[in-house]
């Protein structure tokens, strides 16, 4: 059974970076798989960030305007997310998550970022 | 972007009764490679999203079979065939056709 656990600092200044890091179990990220992370604003919807394949290549949202990027290591069966320049807008729950065929199979339990000074 | 585009907002149906959700999207979600990537996923209060059904209507492992989807090209529906008390949440719609993927805003299920 696939499963992911966000971690990370609950709390962030604003303009500061966002830092989270997903840690996956029952499955290898060695093999061919996409790895995305997905945000919730408190009461809102789903919005996708970006993914990245095992191999290296990655999409990005255009609505995030260059500020995210993620990295894998698969050493460690971890990705990350990184946000620069955040603001009280990117206070929400944080979901990393498998892609498989254009869709998500597991997600994580997510993990609430408040952006707050 | 493609706005999916769900309706009702809410509902609140009886227990066994049948409901419909619609998820209508801005574009063709018809892919070049013959499938259309929609999917479904229940979002209980407090919980991650669970998938329900991808491409349309390929139910995922221990979903309950009360569950269909239907559709095709921008219009699509999620069925219920008979209302359980674990359904209640949020039902969202998902495109995987065209870059950013999108959400619709969700369906509120509640029971009556």
């Amino acid at each position: 059974q696939v499963q992911l656990q966000e971690s990370g600092p609950g709390l962030v200044k604003p303009s500061e970076t966002l830092s989270l890091i997903c840690t996956v179990s029952g499955y290898s990220m060695s093999t061919d798989s996409y790895w995305s992370w997905i945000r919730q604003p408190p009461g809102k919807g789903l919005e996708w960030i970006a993914y990245m394949h095992y191999g290296g290549s990655s999409n990005f949202n255009p609505s995030l305007k260059s500020r995210a990027t993620i990295s894998l290591d698969t050493s460690k069966n971890q990705f990350s997310l990184k946000l620069t320049s955040v603001t009280a807008a990117d206070t929400a729950v944080y979901y990393c998550a498998r892609e498989w065929g254009r869709t998500v199979d597991y997600w994580g339990q997510g993990a609430l970022v408040t952006v707050s000074s | 972007d493609v706005v999916m585009t769900q309706s009702p907002l809410s509902l609140s149906v009886s227990l066994g009764q049948p409901t419909s959700l619609s998820c209508r999207s801005s574009q063709s979600l018809l892919y070049s490679d013959g499938n259309t990537y929609l999917s479904w996923f229940h979002q209980r209060p407090g919980q991650s999203p669970r998938r329900l059904i991808y491409r349309v209507s390929n139910r995922d492992s221990g979903v309950p079979d009360r569950f269909s989807g239907s559709g095709s090209g921008t219009d699509f529906t999620l069925t219920i065939s008979g209302v359980e008390a674990e359904d209640l949440g949020f039902y969202y719609c998902m495109q995987g056709t065209h870059w950013p993927w999108t959400f619709g805003q969700g369906t509120k299920v509640e029971i009556k």
